[in-house]
């Protein structure tokens, strides 16, 4: 079945650091990716999303590729800000045998920015 | 666009009451809700599939018969907590698509039972 792992936080960085989330996947077919992240208390939002091998999804700053020679789609930004702290979820997108797509998500990683 | 509402936001109900979550897509037809459960500081785990019009299917271990799911219109599903118990507390999330891969997610559902 498909799988998504993450690395596992809490990572805590100084405002304008560098950030690095790694996600690598499991899937049989030929699944679309995302990077989703969560406020304290609210749902998901997308952040990016990848379709195919070599796209880069890209939005706010935050930016990552999807290498499928490396099975991975790992989150990046130049300089995070406070205003980032939350917790990310890199997840994969696969139909299910039928006619649904379901999304296999990674466990999370809480991000914390201190100014 | 692509706005997924739920409600309530947060609800407080006594053992064995039953409960009611309603997830609405406000600018589209949601051919495919799902709805999921999510424990403190972990991912979230998909409870049901539901397509309008017809029955939802169930994710392994997750009872139909406690949490029924009604998917009434392309743009209302709603997932009733029967006989609802303390282990039952926790945050439900609805998501809804249009056929293909992206889901759009509500903004979530905070359980309380007593």
């Amino acid at each position: 079945g498909n799988s998504v792992t993450q690395m596992e936080g809490p990572v805590t960085l100084s405002e304008e650091a560098f950030l690095t989330i790694n996600c690598t996947y499991t899937a049989t077919g030929y699944p679309s990716l995302f990077w989703y992240v969560q406020y304290p208390g609210e749902g998901l939002q997308l952040l990016l999303k990848a379709t195919k091998a070599d796209d880069k999804g890209s939005n706010k700053g935050f930016e990552a590729t999807y290498r499928k020679e490396t099975t991975s789609f790992h989150l990046e930004k130049g300089s995070v800000q406070v205003s980032d702290s939350a917790v990310y979820f890199c997840a994969l997108s696969d139909q299910d045998g039928g006619s649904n797509y379901k999304l296999t998500f990674g466990k999370g990683t809480l991000l914390t920015v201190n100014p | 666009g692509a706005v997924v509402s739920q409600h309530p936001s947060r609800v407080i109900c006594k053992s064995g009451t039953s409960v009611k979550i309603e997830c609405r897509s406000l600018d589209f037809q949601a051919t495919t809700m799902f709805w999921y459960r999510q424990f403190p500081k972990q991912s979230l785990m998909l409870m049901a599939t539901s397509n309008e019009g017809s029955k939802a299917t169930y994710e392994q271990g997750v009872e139909k018969d406690k949490f029924l799911i009604n998917h009434a219109s392309l743009t209302l599903s709603t997932l009733t907590v029967t006989s609802a118990h303390p282990e039952d507390s926790s945050f439900y999330i609805c998501s809804a698509s249009r056929g293909r891969d992206e889901q759009f997610f509500g903004p979530g559902t905070r359980l309380t039972v007593l």
